[in-house]
């Protein structure tokens, strides 16, 4: 069955420190991948997507993302952390068939303390 | 340029009531989706419309809830009766066409059955 996986339910770190938040998946073929976040009581805001190309994607407030197909792998990163980066991340991936959906992750929290 | 809209953003109802949800998409998206994201998951799909065509309702449970898109652009989802399984957030998105294409979400709408 095709998946994602985000190993933590939650990741701490202090402010200025770089973070990174882990996903893997379980997909055939060659899929798009998405990193979503959503605050509370707010819908989810896309992040970044990687479609093909360079492994390392930039997306918006400062995020990236990793891009690893041996490891199946497309953890999102960020050189330094701030207070309002704490939310809840999702990981998304679209296996490249026509016609499929978005298949998220379990959400991970972020926690950045100050 | 407007987001998904989403209405209303809070649903309180008692079990056995029918319940109906409306989205508007970006202007101009021909795709539209309706998640369903339950507590401490991500979203699921229930259906995706391509304009105004259903073209995968298989995670809608048909015996309880529809969705239309009459004329392809806004949308209504609608449970009758609700369970109390039902208590979620209903996600809507939309983007300009199904694929690589990005889907932006609305804030949702939190639908509590008591």
């Amino acid at each position: 069955a095709q998946s994602v996986a985000q190993p933590e339910d939650q990741v701490n770190v202090a402010e200025g420190n770089p973070l990174t938040v882990k996903c893997t998946y379980s997909v055939s073929g060659n899929p798009y991948l998405f990193w979503y976040v959503q605050y509370p009581n707010r819908g989810l805001q896309f992040l970044l997507k990687y479609i093909t190309g360079d492994n390392l994607v930039k997306g918006s407030y400062g995020f990236e993302a990793e891009f690893n197909k041996s490891q199946t792998s497309f953890h999102l990163k960020k050189p330094s952390a701030l207070v309002s980066d704490s939310a809840l991340y999702f990981c998304a991936v679209r296996p490249n068939q026509a016609g499929t959906a978005l298949i998220f992750g379990k959400g991970t929290t972020l926690s950045v303390s100050s | 340029e407007a987001g998904v809209v989403q209405s209303p953003r809070y649903k309180i109802i008692e079990k056995k009531q029918p319940v109906a949800f409306w989205c508007n998409p970006i202007s101009g998206h021909n795709t539209l989706y309706w998640y369903l994201q339950n507590l401490g998951q991500g979203p699921e799909l229930l259906i995706r419309y391509e304009n105004e065509e259903a073209v995968d309702d298989s995670q809608l449970p048909k015996d309880r809830f529809s969705a239309e898109r009459l004329k392809g652009v806004d949308s209504t989802l609608k449970i009758q009766p609700a369970e109390l399984g039902d208590s979620a957030v209903y996600l809507c998105a939309s983007s300009p066409r199904s694929g690589m294409d990005t889907q932006y979400f609305g804030p949702g709408t939190r639908l509590t059955v008591l």
